[in-house]
């Protein structure tokens, strides 16, 4: 049982757009902590994708963006494509006793 | 360019100690945090231990407190995991990240260590 929780798998066509979500409580994401978010293609380590809640790293494309509000946040992957085809993962940091660095449990995207 | 190399992986009995290691190259190693993160086959990440960039504070996930001791040695831009006591559920990817502070993303990842634990 993840702290963040995200849904276990979202699928688009080739060009649409998703959303991927992660719900947090009042100790971490509500809290006013940072969100980012991790790329993982198959078989390889995590790649920052999206840091500080909306901020892309050098070489991110455009099509990705993050976004906070509340205890949530989203990524959004608009115009799709085939090597987007990986799992995603939000992370944030959690005040309460027994927390500290906190992943989603992942998302698997599937590019229909 | 900036890279971390982890090593040290490998099969263990239950019971058994591993130390892993994270060699850091094209940055100062000196400047920042470090975190080890785990993921156990077909699972999601989980973060496993944290510290801070002069190694005066060092913070664990309550699954290996106790067992497992995160280290550093910045004269040789290496970071270390002392896993002992291990068990079956700490077979994993063990991977190392860099962070420019605590509060921060995981901005730069090694390519992962694997350790199984069996019998």
């Amino acid at each position: 049982q993840s702290v963040l929780t995200q849904p276990p798998s979202v699928s688009g066509a080739p060009g649409q757009r998703v959303t991927i979500s992660c719900t947090g409580s009042s100790s971490n994401i509500g809290a006013g902590y940072d969100v980012h978010w991790y790329q993982q293609l198959p078989g390889t380590a995590p790649k920052l994708l999206i840091y500080g809640n909306s901020n892309r790293p050098s070489g991110v494309p455009d099509r990705f963006s993050g976004s906070k509000s509340g205890t949530s946040a989203s990524l959004a992957i608009t115009g799709l494509q085939a090597e987007d085809e990986a799992d995603y993962y939000c992370q944030s940091y959690d005040s309460s006793l027994s927390g500290h660095w906190v992943f989603g449990g992942g998302t698997k995207l599937t590019v229909l | 360019q900036v890279q971390l190399v982890e090593s040290g992986g490998g099969v263990v009995q239950p019971g058994g100690s591993l130390r892993l290691s994270c060699a850091a190259s094209g940055f100062t190693f000196s400047s920042y945090g470090m975190h080890w993160v785990r993921q156990a086959p077909g699972k999601g990440l989980e973060w496993v231990a944290f510290i801070r960039y002069d190694g005066s504070n060092k913070y664990y996930a309550d699954s290996v407190k106790g067992r497992f001791t995160i280290s550093r040695d910045n004269s040789k831009n290496t970071l270390y995991l002392q896993m002992n006591s291990l068990r079956a559920e700490d077979t994993a990817v063990y991977y190392c990240a860099k962070v420019p502070g605590p509060y921060h993303a995981f901005d730069i990842w090694g390519q992962g260590t694997m350790v199984t634990v069996s019998s």
